[in-house]
């Protein structure tokens, strides 16, 4: 069966740290990835798409890639700040019914310290 | 960017009981709005995906009889938790892809409805 994996540990860095976050993947093969940012009791915010054909993505202090063969996605923050505190997702989209709809992990908690 | 709102945001309800969850794109239409259950540290679980003018498409195990959708405008879709008990309570989200962005697209998601039933 589909399965996406996101450390349920939550990961602690140091304020100005690179923060790195895994998601990987089996028994699948999206079109396309996406990463969000969730608060406590709030909706997911969309962060970055990255799509099958693409290997890095970058958007001001973030960071995606998308290893196709290892079904494997990176997303990195550099610079990190006690803001970025938050639970990042990653939602994999696959073709359901003409629609493409995504399938979310379950989200790593990031924990910047000052 | 595009808003999705969601009202009530909290609510609190007795067993037996129905709940009544709205879901608007403020600034967009959305001719396809999603409807999702969290539980706590737990992924988003898509219950049912919602076309306006034509009935959901609900998700392997959810009841469509309980979770009543109705997607009546382009702005506005609806979810209702019917006879609701103890287990049915927890975090409802929304999303929606812009009617206007051809292809494939970020959902930009509501700030989500917490229901707690006693």
């Amino acid at each position: 069966s589909q399965k996406i994996e996101q450390n349920s540990e939550a990961l602690n860095i140091q304020e100005g740290k690179t923060a790195t976050l895994t998601c990987n993947y089996t028994n699948y093969s999206p079109a396309y990835l996406q990463w969000y940012r969730q608060d406590p009791g709030r909706g997911p915010v969309f962060l970055l798409l990255i799509r099958e054909n693409e290997k890095e993505k970058r958007k001001e202090r973030l960071k995606v890639t998308f290893d196709t063969t290892l079904k494997q996605s990176l997303f990195h923050i550099t610079a990190s700040q006690p803001a970025d505190s938050a639970t990042y997702l990653c939602a994999l989209d696959g073709v359901t019914g003409g629609s493409y709809i995504p399938t979310f992990g379950r989200g790593t908690s990031l924990i910047v310290h000052p | 960017g595009a808003v999705v709102s969601q009202h009530p945001s909290w609510v609190i309800c007795k067993s037996g009981t129905s709940v009544k969850i709205e879901c608007r794109s403020l600034d967009f239409q959305a001719t396809t709005m999603f409807w999702y259950r969290q539980f706590p540290k737990q992924s988003l679980m898509l219950m049912a995906t919602s076309n306006e003018g034509s009935k959901a498409t609900y998700e392997q195990g959810v009841e469509k009889d309980k979770f009543l959708i109705n997607h009546a405008s382009l702005t506005l879709s609806t979810l209702t938790v019917t006879s609701a008990h103890p287990e049915d309570s927890s975090f409802y989200i929304c999303s929606a892809r812009d009617q206007a962005v051809r292809g494939i697209d970020e959902q930009y998601f509501g700030p989500g409805t917490r229901l707690t039933v006693t």
